[in-house]
């Protein structure tokens, strides 16, 4: 089964910083790779990205996907404290309904 | 505005007990899924519906089984709780003909003692 790997797996910045963080995949079955924020509560989607090169953007929030290099950045700007969540990256696949998710980034924002 | 219900956010349960974990979803979805998250694991699947009914084992099931009576509820439960089912558990769900974009509940963090 595909495997999707993100690093890294904590990090810590302060307010204002940019942050990219990484997420791998393999490409046996790759249908779309997707982007969630989890806070203390239910994960919430960013971003869907099926094809390489195009930026999706949402305020200070890019995420773009190399299909080449199988991975899958998301950029953070101008960094808040509300920006304090773990980041899930996953794998939809085709044929299938499931998703395969990656271990997740903690990212930790101080004033 | 439509959600995911998980019915308990916090559980603590004792070794041996039985655990019944309950998701509704409002979106009249067709797939239900149970993911577990552990710290450096991320969220794994334990099972998926794709119909009332019907069920699929996802990757990690050993020690769960599930419930579909309705389409819009699904059920995870622990026939007999162990320390190492000690986890956040997620209750999701999508349509068949959408992108696969999981509408995930709140979850319910399950302490067995």
């Amino acid at each position: 089964e595909d495997k999707v790997v993100q690093s890294p797996l904590s990090l810590v910045v302060h307010e204002g910083d940019t942050v990219t963080l990484n997420c791998s995949y393999e490409v046996t079955n790759f249908r779309s790779l997707l982007w969630y924020k989890q806070e203390k509560k239910a994960p919430t989607f960013l971003f869907m990205l099926t094809s390489s090169g195009i930026e999706k953007k949402s305020g200070r929030l890019s995420s773009i996907l190399d299909k080449k290099e199988l991975f899958s950045i998301l950029n953070i700007t101008a960094t808040q404290t509300g920006d304090s969540a773990i980041y899930l990256c996953a794998e939809a696949l085709q044929g299938a309904q499931k998703l395969v998710f990656g271990q997740g980034t903690r990212l930790t924002i101080n004033p | 505005d439509v959600k995911v219900t998980q019915s308990s956010r916090y559980l603590v349960k004792r070794t041996g007990e039985k655990v019944f974990l309950e998701c509704v979803q409002d979106m009249d979805h067709e797939n239900m899924f149970w993911y577990r998250q552990d710290p450096g694991l991320g969220l794994r699947l334990i099972y998926f519906s794709y119909d009332v009914k019907m069920k699929e084992k996802g990757d990690i099931p050993e020690g769960y089984s599930v419930s579909r009576e309705k389409k819009e509820r699904f059920s995870l439960i622990l026939e007999s709780a162990s320390t190492n089912q000690t986890s956040m558990y997620l209750c999701a769900s999508h349509q068949v003909s959408g992108a696969n974009v999981l509408t995930f509940g709140a979850g319910s963090r399950l302490t067995v003692l």
